[in-house]
C-alpha cells in the first residue's frame, strides 16, 4: 500500500514563476516530513523538512505547507530556477523510528522551462 | 565535512553471484539506513544500523543483509543475486535516526545483475 503519494508524475513551469509540488499520505502516525531533490545518477539531497506540529517551514526559495486535516503537504519554489530541474520526492517518518525509516513517494519530476 | 561516501558506484554481476555494498556515512553519524531505488518501485527501504545492531528491517527477502562496524561504517550484502536486484542502492546517515532529524544520502551504487 502507498502510503505517500505524489500524484503527478510531471510537472512543467517557466522560469521565474511559482513551482508547486503536491504530497498527500495515508498513516496519521507520520509526525516528520522532508522533501528531497534528485538528479539522475545522483543521492537524493535533503531539501526541506517540517514537523507535524508546524503548518509551515520555510527556506529561501523554498516553502513547505503542511495540512494535517487533510493529510496534504506542498513544496513551494518561488522564483523556480533552470537548476531546479530535477526529481523532487516527498518523505515522511513516523515516531522514534523518524530518519531511521523514510517512507518515500514515487516522486514528480519537475521541468523549468527558460 | 565529507558527505555520504558509496563505493563502488557501479557494478555489474552476474545471476547467482553475491555482491558487497559498502557505505561510508557522514562524521559523527551513528545511524545508517539502505534503500532500494528501482523504477517500477520508487525509493523503498531495506533496514537500518544503529551501534552495530540492526534496528529496523524493511520487506525484503532475507537474501539481503548487512552489518554495522564500530566506526558506523556499514556493508550491504546479497546473495544469490536475481535479475529483479538491478537497482539504485542508496545509503543514508543521520545523527541518531529518530524524531525529527534529517537523512543525508550518498550517491548511490548502481547494481546491474545480468
Amino acid at each position: 500500500d502507498q502510503q505517500v503519494k505524489q500524484n503527478s508524475p510531471s510537472l512543467s513551469v517557466q522560469e521565474g514563476r511559482i513551482s508547486i509540488l503536491n504530497c498527500d499520505y495515508t498513516n496519521s502516525m507520520f509526525d516528520y516530513f522532508l522533501w528531497y531533490k534528485k538528479y539522475p545518477a545522483e543521492g537524493p539531497t535533503f531539501l526541506i523538512s517540517i514537523s507535524s506540529i508546524k503548518d509551515k517551514n520555510e527556506d529561501g526559495r523554498f516553502t513547505v505547507f503542511l495540512n494535517k486535516s487533510a493529510k496534504h503537504l506542498s513544496l513551494h519554489i518561488v522564483p523556480s530556477q533552470p537548476g531546479d530541474s530535477a526529481v523532487y520526492f516527498c518523505a515522511a517518518s513516523a515516531g522514534v523510528e523518524g530518519a531511521q525509516k523514510l517512507v518515500f513517494g514515487q516522486g514528480t519530476r519537475l521541468t523549468i522551462n527558460p | 565535512k565529507a558527505g555520504v561516501t558509496q563505493t563502488p558506484r557501479y557494478l555489474i554481476k552476474t545471476r547467482g553471484q553475491q555482491v558487497t555494498l559498502s557505505c561510508s556515512p557522514i562524521s559523527g553519524h551513528r545511524s545508517v539506513s539502505w534503500y532500494q531505488q528501482t523504477p517500477g518501485q520508487g525509493l523503498q527501504f531495506l533496514f537500518e544500523y544503529f551501534s552495530e545492531t540492526q534496528r529496523n528491517k524493511g520487506n525484503f527477502p532475507g537474501r539481503f543483509s548487512g552489518r554495522q562496524f564500530s566506526n558506523s561504517r556499514s556493508e550491504m550484502n546479497v546473495s544469490t543475486l536475481e535479475l529483479g536486484d538491478s537497482a539504485l542502492y542508496l545509503c543514508a546517515s543521520s545523527l541518531r535516526g529518530g524524531m525529527n532529524t534529517e537523512a543525508f544520502f550518498g550517491q548511490g551504487t548502481r547494481l546491474t545483475v545480468v
